[in-house]
């Protein structure tokens, strides 16, 4: 089946660490996203990919960095995780044709310690 | 600019009772509404959508949401909840003009109790 897939489920790291988190998708769409949610709370969108043209949300701080190698896979790499990045990451994606109806990940749970 | 507002952040009801989830949206035009569903440590699964024609729109599990113009609302029901239906809902509202970014709403949890 086609999917989102994020790897891993479950990251702990350390105050100060970086932290890579990954994104693949089989769907073969050009738009993907990257999302934080904290408890409680809806997801907000950090920054998004038209295939390789980046677009940063204007409140997404420095320390989060994204990759996008090809189009199946992206990564969101946080250089200096504080106790406040403690979140879900959803990774989503969308096509051109329907942009507007997005397909979400498992999410990775991360736990900053 | 484009709003989504849930009135209520948590909803509590009997397994087999009907329910009602009220999502409410701001926008100058043409939307495109939607409901995720997210189960506890899970992403969001679309539940069920509205991109034009009928205003009722249904899902395979039961649910269903009325697209209403009038009162730019969108709310979600169910006629007899499961307790495999306690999770948190959230509605979100897209259009052209936001480039088809998905606005959420705050998110109402739904809590069904046998």
């Amino acid at each position: 089946d086609a999917m989102v897939i994020q790897n891993p489920r479950y990251q702990v790291t350390q105050f100060g660490k970086p932290v890579t988190l990954s994104c693949s998708q089989t769907l073969n769409h050009n738009v993907m996203y990257w999302y934080q949610q904290k408890s409680s709370q809806a997801p907000k969108l950090l920054f998004h990919y038209y295939d390789k043209d980046f677009n940063n949300e204007a409140d997404t701080p420095d320390n989060f960095q994204s990759r996008r190698p090809n189009t199946s896979f992206c990564f969101l790499d946080i250089r200096s995780p504080g106790l406040g990045d403690a979140a879900m990451y959803l990774c989503a994606t969308s096509s051109y044709v329907s942009s507007y109806e997005q397909y979400f990940g498992p999410g990775t749970r991360l736990t900053v310690t | 600019a484009q709003s989504v507002t849930q009135l209520d952040s948590q909803v509590p009801v009997l397994e087999e009772a009907p329910v009602e989830l009220r999502c409410n949206y701001s926008s100058s035009v043409s939307v495109y509404l939607f409901w995720y569903v997210q189960y506890p440590n899970q992403g969001l699964q679309l539940l069920l959508k509205y991109l034009s024609g009928s205003t009722l729109v249904e899902s395979i599990n039961g649910f269903e949401a009325e697209f209403n113009k009038s009162q730019t609302s969108f709310h979600l029901r169910k006629p007899s909840v499961h307790i495999s239906d306690t999770a948190e809902y959230f509605c979100a509202v897209s259009s052209n003009n936001a480039g088809n970014m998905l606005t959420f709403g705050g998110g109402t949890r739904l809590m069904v109790k046998p």
